[in-house]
This record gives structure tokens, C-alpha cells and sequence, in this order.
């Protein structure tokens, strides 16, 4: 089964862009996955659906600031603008043959 | 928009089993398009899946948990259930329930912390 690989940490100011990686392990690179955000205290919310064309579809509500690329392996999300509320952990997803695994999440601390 | 609600004891002793209900209101659990799910969140730890169901009864289990696991749906009360034997500390969690868009989470419950304590 695929596993996906995030850095623990990332930061970035206030206003300014960030780029998230989630990385499908060898065997895996062509995989859709999907983006989760989750505020301090708060359940998770879905944030897109990421394909490895780079083609994304977003979840209801989900500001313009948040998109998607890919290349490769490599998937990831990008904010932009960044605020306040966007401090939070992020987490992909995958699946293989109805088994799914999530990455271990990036916390995002917006400086 | 779907909305979900877990609900369940918050505290259950060690070696019993812990039980949770997922109510789906917003739409129909039969719907053909989605799965229905279970995560969990050690406190201070990422997500892991436990497993999901199908409106028609089809299920698959996380391979760690597969032997503790029952997932059940009740299509006439549009909710379904998790059923984890023999817990231990190791199972306290914050338990989210979930629905899951042909293969990828789409809306999240608010989630229910279960303390495993005698």
C-alpha cells in the first residue's frame, strides 16, 4: 500500500505564500490524493481533491488562497496570502484498493 | 452540505469494547456515491483509519485494527456504527466519523474523545 510523506514543520509570514509537500512513496507516484486542514482544537476539513496532473477540485467554502499542483511523486498545496487562520495542521490522503493512509501532517506556523 | 454527529461513551474500561454511533443527516446514507468512515486522533498524534462501510454492508478494516474492528450501517436510521474489542490506553483517541466522496474524506464529523481508564 502507498505511503505519503510530509515535513513536520513549515512556517511563513503573514501575507506571504507557502508550498506543502506530500510525497506517494516509489510505486505510487500517479495516486489522486486529498488535502485536510486542521485548526488547533477543531476536527479536520477537507480542502481539495488533487489529481497528479495537477487538476484539483476544492471543498465547499475553501478560499481562493488555497490551491493545488503536482509533479511526479510530489503533491502539494499552496496558500497564498497567508493569515492568521491558516496556522494549522495539514494532512494528505490516499487510498489503495478501499485501504487508505494519511501522512503525518505539517504544522504550519504563520510567523 | 452532509452534516455528521458521533456519539458514544466518553470513557470506557480496559479490555471492554468501545461503541460509537455516526448520525448522517443532510443526505441519505444509501447514497451510491459515497462510503462512510472511521478515523482516529491520539492525543497529540496524526489521523489513522480504522475503516469504512458501504449503504450496502461492505467493509474494509484498517490491517492493524482488522481483528478488533466491526463496522455496521443502519440504512432506516441513516447511521453507522464502530465497534473496537478488548481496548487498551493505546485506543484513547479523539474518534471522528466521516464520509467519504467515491474514495476521499469529504466532510468530517466533530469528533468524540474516549478515554480507555479503569
Amino acid at each position: 500500500q502507498p505511503v505519503l510523506t510530509q515535513s513536520s514543520s513549515a512556517s511563513a509570514s503573514l501575507g506571504s505564500s507557502v508550498k506543502l509537500t506530500c510525497t506517494l512513496s516509489s510505486g505510487h507516484s500517479s495516486y489522486i490524493i486529498a488535502w485536510h486542514q486542521q485548526q488547533p482544537g477543531k476536527a479536520p476539513r477537507y480542502l481539495m481533491k488533487l489529481e497528479g496532473s495537477g487538476s484539483y477540485n476544492k471543498g465547499s467554502g475553501v478560499p481562493d488562497r488555497f490551491s493545488g499542483s503536482s509533479s511526479g511523486a510530489d503533491r502539494y498545496l499552496t496558500i497564498s496570502n497567508l493569515q492568521s487562520e491558516d496556522e494549522a495542521d495539514y494532512y494528505c490522503e490516499t487510498w489503495d484498493s478501499n485501504i487508505r493512509v494519511f501522512g503525518g501532517g505539517t504544522k504550519l506556523t504563520v510567523l | 452540505q452532509l452534516q455528521l454527529q458521533e456519539s458514544g461513551p466518553g470513557l470506557v474500561k480496559p479490555s471492554e469494547t468501545l461503541s460509537l454511533t455516526c448520525t448522517v443527516s443532510g443526505g441519505s446514507i444509501s447514497s451510491s456515491s459515497y462510503y462512510w468512515g472511521w478515523i482516529r486522533q491520539p492525543p497529540g498524534k496524526g489521523l489513522e483509519w480504522i475503516g469504512s462501510i458501504y449503504y450496502s454492508g461492505s467493509t474494509y478494516y484498517n490491517p492493524s485494527l482488522k481483528s478488533r474492528v466491526t463496522i455496521s450501517v443502519d440504512t432506516s436510521k441513516n447511521q453507522f456504527s464502530l465497534k473496537l474489542s478488548s481496548v487498551t490506553a493505546a485506543d484513547t483517541a479523539v474518534y471522528y466519523c466521516a464520509s467519504l466522496l467515491y474514495n476521499w474524506v469529504d466532510y468530517w464529523g466533530q469528533g468524540t474523545l474516549v478515554t480507555v481508564s479503569s
